[in-house]
């Protein structure tokens, strides 16, 4: 199974980009990458999916290296509103697993 | 739409008692999933039911169990409570059948604390 692995925390100020790496060494073949948002008191929140290479939407990019070993979440131009605590998810329904990082804190400073 | 709805948003029982926790997922979802959400183990992954039929298990002791009826929601009940069941449950619902592509949307979750 994926041991999803991620830094408890991180500290950025307004306007910059964040870049916040998960590790996933033993990642099967069939394992899909999600990274979610939550703020205090909710649910988590999709932000992201990928299998490999890069992928893009409207508000993040997402990283993975061709042994997809690990993933990068990127949030161009973070502004407060960023604060939260961001998951790396690995899931992998061959082994009836969903494995989660256990969260990176981003505080946004102004 | 509205979201995921959960009920109660919290809850506080005594060890050895029973609980039972409900979810209402997003119109026209028909998959629902239960994680549990611990400042020590953070969010582990409980079940996961479509079309009323457990599909996929987490790494969690009889105690935890759930179902889900003919129009999606869900319940998930916990019997014989134990202080290290005192956590945050989120409920998340998805359109497909589920599975590892599936884009989860999570309620705010019931908080139980068990004395």
């Amino acid at each position: 199974l994926a041991k999803t692995t991620q830094p408890i925390s991180m500290d950025s100020y307004e306007g910059q980009e964040v870049n916040i790496t998960c590790s996933h060494n033993n990642i099967a073949t069939n394992d899909y990458i999600t990274w979610y948002q939550q703020f205090p008191s909710q649910g988590p929140r999709f932000i992201i999916q990928g299998y490999k290479t890069k992928v893009t939407n409207e508000v993040a990019s997402l990283f993975i290296p061709a042994d997809r070993k690990s993933s990068t979440l990127s949030l161009p131009r973070v502004s407060l509103s960023d604060t939260a605590v961001y998951y790396c998810l690995v899931a992998s329904y061959n082994n009836n697993d969903m494995r989660f990082g256990a969260g990176t804190r981003l505080t946004v400073k102004p | 739409k509205a979201g995921v709805t959960q009920t109660p948003r919290y809850l506080i029982k005594t060890r050895g008692q029973q609980v039972t926790l409900s979810c209402s997922p997003i119109s026209g979802h028909r998959s629902v999933s239960w994680y549990q959400q611990t400042p020590g183990q953070g969010l582990q992954f409980l079940f996961e039911y479509f079309s009323e039929t457990q599909r996929n298990k987490g790494n969690f002791p009889g105690r935890f169990s759930g179902r889900q009826f003919s129009n999606s929601r869900s319940e998930m009940n916990v019997s014989t409570l134990e202080l290290g069941d005192s956590a945050l449950y989120l409920c998340a619902s998805s359109q497909g059948q589920g599975g590892v592509k599936e884009k989860l949307f999570f309620g705010s979750g019931t908080q139980l604390s068990v004395l």
